[in-house]
């Protein structure tokens, strides 16, 4: 089961680009890597899912080097509401469901 | 929208009850999860099941059990609960553990054993 590093906590100002990098050194050749997004008082949203390379959806973007041992979550001109708990994860997709939710990136916006 | 419901957002219970917390969802899924979350500590998986009548330990499986006798119903049971046990408890399901499926979560049952 791949570990993951993330950064404990981020400030960014609202309207700029925040990038979260988590590190899985140890990731699988059938692992994904996934990213939730967590609101106080609610349970984890998913955001955004990829293999290799850069994913891209209507929320986020996810930027995958060559080698798989890091990710990056790539938010576009945050707001205020973009404030939350940011979760790594490294997992197979054949069954494996022993998914490791770290303690996350602690994002906060200011205005 | 995938919709995870768990049956209670806050619950007060007594140390030495048997508790039980449910969870239900309304899209078919075949696998579903039980996790606790702690400040510091993350989330920790509980229990999970592929399938109806199917279980497996996740990594804290101790002081709890699980039923999932339909589909879209998963329950969390503490036999005789403990304060160690006061926690915020998350349900989640997916579509199938043979695809790239994301888990979709409940708001979460938050605890306190008294």
């Amino acid at each position: 089961l791949a570990k993951t590093t993330q950064p404990i906590s981020m400030d960014s100002y609202e309207g700029q680009e925040v990038n979260i990098t988590c590190s899985h050194n140890n990731i699988a050749t059938n692992d994904y890597i996934t990213w939730y997004q967590q609101f106080p008082s609610q349970g984890p949203r998913f955001i955004i899912q990829g293999y290799k390379t850069k994913v891209t959806n209507e929320v986020a973007s996810l930027f995958i080097p060559a080698d798989r041992k890091s990710s990056t979550l790539s938010l576009p001109r945050v707001s205020l509401s973009d404030t939350a708990v940011y979760y790594c994860l490294v997992g197979t997709i054949f069954g494996n469901e022993k998914l490791t939710f770290g303690t996350g990136t602690r994002l906060t916006i200011i205005p | 929208d995938v919709k995870v419901t768990q049956s209670s957002r806050y619950l007060v219970k007594r140390t030495g009850e048997k508790v039980f917390l449910e969870c239900v969802q309304d899209m078919d899924h075949e696998n579903m999860f039980w996790y606790r979350q702690d400040p510091g500590l993350g989330l920790r998986l509980i229990y999970f099941s592929y399938d109806v009548k199917m279980k497996e330990k996740g990594d804290i499986p101790e002081g709890y059990s699980v039923s999932r006798e339909k589909k879209e119903r998963f329950s969390l049971i503490l036999e005789s609960a403990s304060t160690n046990q006061t926690s915020m408890y998350l349900c989640a399901s997916r579509l199938t553990d043979y695809s790239n499926q994301p888990q979709h979560f409940g708001d979460g049952t938050r605890l306190s054993i008294l």
